[in-house]
């Protein structure tokens, strides 16, 4: 079963644009964690956040929790080509490390 | 370490066949995870360990699947009678999880096997 239900299912930018990315989730967590996936590879760990923390940053990513919401944002500043990729969130309900990911969201960056 | 290495990376059979994963996750990293992915979807939760033990098993997945990690270290994952409904990316990803040092659930992925039944 899918927890997390991103949205749009797919994005299409021009580079150097910004690109925001939302995840919904149903149940209460004990933390949230956004990764990437190039086609047709394994996925790759972008960044985690906690049920207690409200946003987020690692280099051009910034990340937002609203728990009350159940929801989540991912945002990409600036991006690049090589940020071409599929994004998915992912949730750890049970603070087992098990995680239940999303549908994903298909990002494209023209150049 | 040179990250979680997943062979073979693809895999043709017949319906009817049996076939076997292998994953290696990284050393240090307790806790083991088997994804399956279908195109355009998400990782779809499959079985987990921690060191040796099996802790959880998806009720999606019937009794043709096993999975073991007999030493706590690579595991194994075996597709009985395949079907061509068991046509997916078999992904693997590790991570250190409790009784190790700074828990980070975050998981190191493999490449995957992708499985092809015809």
């Amino acid at each position: 079963s899918q927890q997390g239900e991103e949205d749009p299912q797919a994005l299409s930018i021009q580079e150097g644009e910004n690109a925001t990315m939302n995840c919904s989730y149903k149940t209460s967590i004990n933390n949230l964690q956004w990764y990437r996936q190039n086609s047709g590879r394994g996925l790759v760990h972008l960044i985690l956040i906690r049920s207690n923390e409200r946003e987020k940053h690692s280099g051009r990513l910034r990340v937002t929790l609203d728990t009350s919401k159940k929801s989540s944002s991912l945002l990409i500043t600036a991006s690049r080509a090589a940020d071409t990729a599929s994004y998915f969130c992912a949730t750890d309900a049970s603070n087992t490390g098990k995680l239940i990911f999303g549908q994903g969201t298909t990002l494209q960056v023209k150049p | 370490d040179t990250g979680v290495s997943q062979n073979p990376r693809h895999k043709i059979t017949k319906r009817g066949q049996n076939v076997t994963f292998r994953c290696d996750p990284i050393s240090e990293h307790n806790r083991l995870y088997w994804y399956r992915q279908t195109l355009g979807q998400g990782p779809e939760f499959l079985t987990y360990f921690q060191n040796e033990a099996q802790l959880e098993k998806s009720r999606l997945l019937s009794d043709r699947f096993s999975a073991e990690r007999p030493k706590g270290s690579f595991s194994t994952l075996e597709i009985q009678r395949t079907e061509q409904g068991d046509s997916a990316m078999y992904l693997c990803a590790s991570s250190r999880g409790p009784g190790q040092a700074l828990p980070n659930y975050g998981y190191t992925f493999g490449s995957g096997t992708r499985l092809t039944v015809v």
